[in-house]
């Protein structure tokens, strides 16, 4: 059973506009939701991340949007520049205890010019 | 040094060959975590170190994969008899707090990409 499920697989998006990336989790004990980016031959970076405490979270050109009754939570990456394009997971665990955070199957995102 | 440091690279066995994986986590951090990437799909938890005790072993795919921590510090994964199934990305990451609490998330390093022919 995959825990998080995150869509859509692959986004083009012209150079300017805003990348949505969604996901989708079952279990309500999560309460750490981080997205990390990943370009090919590296590991995964943490970008941003948010607890349920709050509805939204900015850093710069990314955002996170945070739905607490709906159990979603989606990436939104502003003024979308050729140098985001990457592979984007978003993640979930609880700080409850020792729970390693579970991913998303990833996005892969080409922003082209 | 000041991030997590993976060795090798690239491996490439052959079908039955044993092989061991290294981490060098970030100096002082209390948790390591080993995930194993298939190709173009999402890292897939494989065992979690807290210090030198292993506190969760429940992604180990088969009795084939083995995992030490032995001082807490260095971490090594070793995978006996390899099968062609086993070929992806094993990613090491390290967190300066416990799993969970993740403050500030996990530094991941670049990974071994395992081919086993």
């Amino acid at each position: 059973q995959q825990q998080v499920k995150q869509s859509p697989q692959s986004l083009i998006v012209q150079k300017g506009g805003i990348s949505i990336i969604n996901c989708a989790y079952e279990n309500t004990a999560f309460d750490y939701f981080p997205w990390y980016q990943q370009f090919p031959g590296k590991g995964p970076a943490l970008l941003i991340a948010i607890r349920p405490d709050v509805s939204e979270k900015k850093e710069g050109r990314f955002t996170i949007s945070f739905n607490k009754s709906a159990k979603q939570f989606s990436l939104h990456i502003m003024d979308s520049q050729p140098g985001d394009s990457a592979t984007y997971f978003c993640a979930a665990s609880m700080s409850s205890g020792n729970t390693p955070l579970v991913f998303g199957k990833g996005t892969r995102l080409s922003v082209i010019a | 040094g000041a991030g997590v440091s993976q060795s090798p690279r690239y491996k490439v066995a052959k079908r039955g060959q044993d092989v061991a994986l290294r981490c060098d986590p970030i100096s002082g951090h209390v948790s390591l975590f080993w995930y194993q990437q298939a190709l173009g799909q999402g890292p897939e938890f494989l065992t979690y170190f807290q210090n030198e005790a292993q506190l969760d072993k429940s992604g180990l795919p088969s009795d084939r994969f083995f995992a030490e921590r032995p001082e807490g510090s260095v971490s090594t994964l070793k995978i006996q008899r390899t099968q062609q199934e086993d070929s992806a990305v094993y990613l090491c990451a390290s967190s300066l707090e416990f799993a969970g609490t993740g403050g500030y998330g996990y530094t991941f390093g670049s990974g071994t990409r395992l081919t086993v022919v």
